[in-house]
């Protein structure tokens, strides 16, 4: 079963402006871990964010915040001031004891960043 | 840059070849992971070595075989190669031994394999 879905296959957003890439989870697990990761087209994976399922805050780093809301089993990430760098794929994962820790993907949402 | 290396960054064969792809982790981290990401499967778990010895595994064909040497380093060993087989590999490490669902996993730049 897809234990994590992501349901835009791509976005466009202007330069400067914020967007946000939807990520939905499915675990029964209480403790699990969710991730962000951007793959530009060069290929490699970046990993951007991490947030724990008993974070009390939603975590932030830099341009790139998580809007996490558990009882929804969503985490979404917004991306702040758009630069031309972000356009990319984004993928949402996650890591729980029901898939053995295993990083489990989501399909991944492309960013196009317009000038 | 993660930190983790991956050669080579391309790989050109042909059916029924064997290749072997190599990885070397983080400083520091003992879990080395593999990933297979293709178009009509996206990002698929293969299988992880956690100091030396195989910790988990998950998608991976018979014909794929992995190991982690003394020194952390990895390689993946693809062999009887099928046009199926054409993806990006990548490596991944962690300093966890693959039962903390905190820890982030950090990716090497991949080895794009095409099978001709």
């Amino acid at each position: 079963a897809q234990k994590i879905t992501q349901t835009q296959p791509g976005m466009f957003v202007q330069e400067k402006e914020a967007v946000t890439l939807d990520c939905t989870y499915d675990t029964s697990d209480p403790s699990y871990g969710l991730f962000w990761y951007k793959q530009p087209s060069s290929g490699e994976m970046i990993f951007l964010i991490y947030q724990g399922s008993y974070d009390q805050q939603n975590a932030t780093e830099g341009r790139y915040s998580l809007n996490f809301q558990k009882a929804r089993k969503s985490a979404n990430l917004v991306i702040s001031a758009s630069q031309l760098g972000d356009s990319a794929m984004y993928f949402c994962a996650m890591r729980d004891r029901s898939n053995d820790y295993k990083l489990s993907f989501g399909a991944g949402t492309t960013v196009t960043v317009r000038a | 840059d993660s930190g983790v290396t991956q050669t080579p960054k391309h790989l050109i064969t042909a059916t029924g070849q064997r290749v072997t792809l190599r990885c070397s982790p983080r400083s520091g981290d003992l879990s080395v992971y593999w990933y297979q990401q293709s178009l009509d499967q996206g990002l698929q778990f293969l299988i992880q070595y956690y100091n030396g010895e195989e910790r988990a595994k998950g998608n991976i064909l018979e014909r794929f075989s992995a190991q982690q040497f003394p020194d952390l380093h990895s390689e993946l060993n693809l062999s009887s190669l099928e046009l199926g087989d054409s993806a990006l590999y990548f490596c991944a490490s962690s300093v966890e031994g693959g039962r903390d669902y905190t820890a982030t996993q950090y990716f090497g730049p991949g080895t794009r394999l095409t099978v001709l």
